[in-house]
């Protein structure tokens, strides 16, 4: 199985700032990621597709990169509606597998 | 619009099964496949596999292999998810999910049920 390791586990920021989140596979997957957020007690909601794809809908202060092994999310400037779980998942090989999720919290 | 209810919570004995459905509206049911994640209590997202509700191909997880059926009825629009010998390990959140990409494949989930909890325990 793909291993998907997410960095940090947790983060602290303020309002407006920029947060970034990365998520290392474990082999080459290409751009075979995406990207959720959870908030508690609530079901993943897709973000992002394709390592880089904004899905419909999604303000546009969300964004990915990269490629092969090693990706970036990104929120540019953080809201208080941002307060959140977020998980990578890769899709090169099955089983799906996520990232261990960054927990997004407001300083 | 778009959604998928997922049936209720449900508490099961140590070695007994659980059949959890989550039926779709709002969208063609055979034209997207559909995804079946979980979540144990305080930790992350587990894939456990996907059903094509058109022809009712499966593929699971090696890790529950043997232990889970999916399968699907297209006169009711609905997806079920059945996990045997159950342990307490398996206590958690499940969730379907509608693939993104319609008559395809994308492995992104788009459209997610609300959960149903299982509790396994003595």
């Amino acid at each position: 199985d793909i291993q998907m390791t997410q960095s940090p586990s947790s983060l602290s920021a303020s309002v407006g700032d920029r947060v970034t989140i990365t998520c290392q596979a474990s082999k080459d997957i290409s751009n075979y990621l995406n990207w959720y957020q959870q908030k508690p007690g609530k079901a993943p909601k897709l973000l992002i597709y394709d390592a880089s794809n904004l899905e419909t809908g999604v303000p546009s202060r969300f964004s990915g990169s990269g490629s092969g092994t090693d990706f970036t999310f990104t929120i540019s400037s953080l809201q208080t509606e941002d307060i959140a779980t977020y998980y990578c998942q890769q899709y090169d090989n099955l089983p799906l597998t996520f990232g261990g999720g960054t927990k997004v919290e407001i300083k | 619009q778009v959604q998928l209810v997922q049936s209720g919570a449900e508490v099961k004995k140590p070695g007994a099964s659980v059949k959890v459905s989550c039926k779709a509206s709002g969208y063609t049911f055979t034209s997207y496949h559909m995804h079946w994640v979980r979540q144990a209590p305080g930790q992350g997202l587990e894939w456990m596999g996907i059903i094509n509700p058109s022809g009712g191909s499966t593929s699971y997880a090696q890790k529950f292999q043997g232990r889970v059926t999916m399968t699907r009825d297209t006169s009711t629009s609905t997806v079920y998810m059945e996990l045997s010998s159950l342990r307490s390990e398996d206590t958690a959140v499940y969730y379907c999910a509608r693939d993104r990409q319609q008559l395809g494949l994308s492995y992104g989930m788009d459209v997610w049920g609300q959960g149903t909890t299982v509790t396994v325990s003595s």
